[in-house]
C-alpha cells in the first residue's frame, strides 16, 4: 500500500524558513518523480515543485521559484522542501504527491498546514 | 502558459441526480486529469488521461473530451460525491502542472 507522510508544518513569521519533509513506502520511490502541491483557501490548488527520481531535475511554480528548494533522500524514501523568504501568501496546506505513469498525481499525503503570520 | 478554467464554481444537485462539470484549457491540452477534494482528507485522483478511471473509482464516475474542452460526468449523485473537484494537465514549456479553479458540488 502507498502511503505519503508529510512533517514539519506549524507557524512561521513573514521572511523565515521552513522545512517539509514527506516520507513515502509502498513503491519503488526512486523511479517516480515526486511533487508538492499546495491547497489555499482562496485559489483551491496550486502545484509548487517536482523533483524527479534521479534528483538530478527539478521544476518550481514562478510562485516560490528561487526561494523553494526541494530534494529528496532515494536511500531514506523522502523528498523535502526548503521553504525560505516566506510569505503571507505562502499559507496552505502541503501535499506531498506522487507521479503516476503519467501526467497526473495517482497518491497524495494528508498534507501539512503551515502558516506565515507574525 | 496553459490556463484551466473549471465551470460552474458551484453546482448544487440532489442525490441521485445527473452532475456534469466542465474544464476548458486556454490552448490544447494532451492528457487532463480530476481529483476529488473533500476537508481534512488526502485529494483523490479519479479520472486520467482524460477518460481512464483511476483504481478503486465507482462506475458512475465518467471523463470524456479532448483538446480544449472535458467533461467529468457523476451518473447519479450519492451522499459521499459532495465535494470539490479539480481538473490539472502538465504542459512541457513552460515545464509545469495546473489545476483550475475547482468546482463545488453542494447538496441542494
Amino acid at each position: 500500500e502507498v502511503q505519503l507522510l508529510e512533517s514539519g508544518g506549524g507557524l512561521v513569521q513573514p521572511g523565515g524558513s521552513l522545512r517539509l519533509s514527506c516520507a513515502a513506502s509502498g513503491f519503488t520511490f526512486n523511479n517516480y518523480t515526486m511533487s508538492w502541491v499546495r491547497q489555499t483557501p482562496g485559489k483551491g490548488l496550486e502545484w509548487v515543485s517536482a523533483i524527479n527520481g534521479g534528483a538530478d531535475k527539478t521544476i518550481y511554480a514562478d510562485s516560490v521559484k528561487g526561494r523553494f528548494v526541494v530534494s529528496r533522500d532515494n536511500s531514506k524514501s523522502m523528498v523535502n522542501l526548503q521553504m525560505n523568504s516566506m510569505r503571507a501568501e505562502d499559507t496552505a496546506v502541503y501535499y506531498c504527491a506522487k507521479r503516476g505513469p503519467g501526467d497526473y498525481f495517482d497518491y497524495w499525503g494528508q498534507g501539512a498546514l503551515v502558516t506565515v503570520s507574525s | 502558459e496553459i490556463v484551466l478554467t473549471q465551470s460552474p464554481a458551484t453546482l448544487s444537485l440532489s442525490p441521485g441526480e445527473r452532475a456534469t462539470l466542465s474544464c476548458r484549457a486556454s490552448q490544447s491540452v494532451r492528457y487532463l486529469a480530476w481529483y476529488q477534494l473533500k476537508p481534512g482528507q488526502a485529494p483523490r485522483l479519479l479520472i486520467y488521461d482524460a477518460s481512464n478511471r483511476a483504481s478503486g473509482i465507482p462506475a458512475r464516475f465518467s471523463g470524456s473530451g479532448s483538446g480544449t474542452d472535458f467533461t467529468l460526468t457523476i451518473s447519479s449523485l450519492e451522499p459521499e460525491d459532495f465535494a470539490v473537484y479539480y481538473c490539472q494537465q502538465r504542459s512541457n514549456w513552460p515545464p509545469m502542472y495546473t489545476f483550475g479553479q475547482g468546482t463545488k458540488l453542494e447538496i441542494k
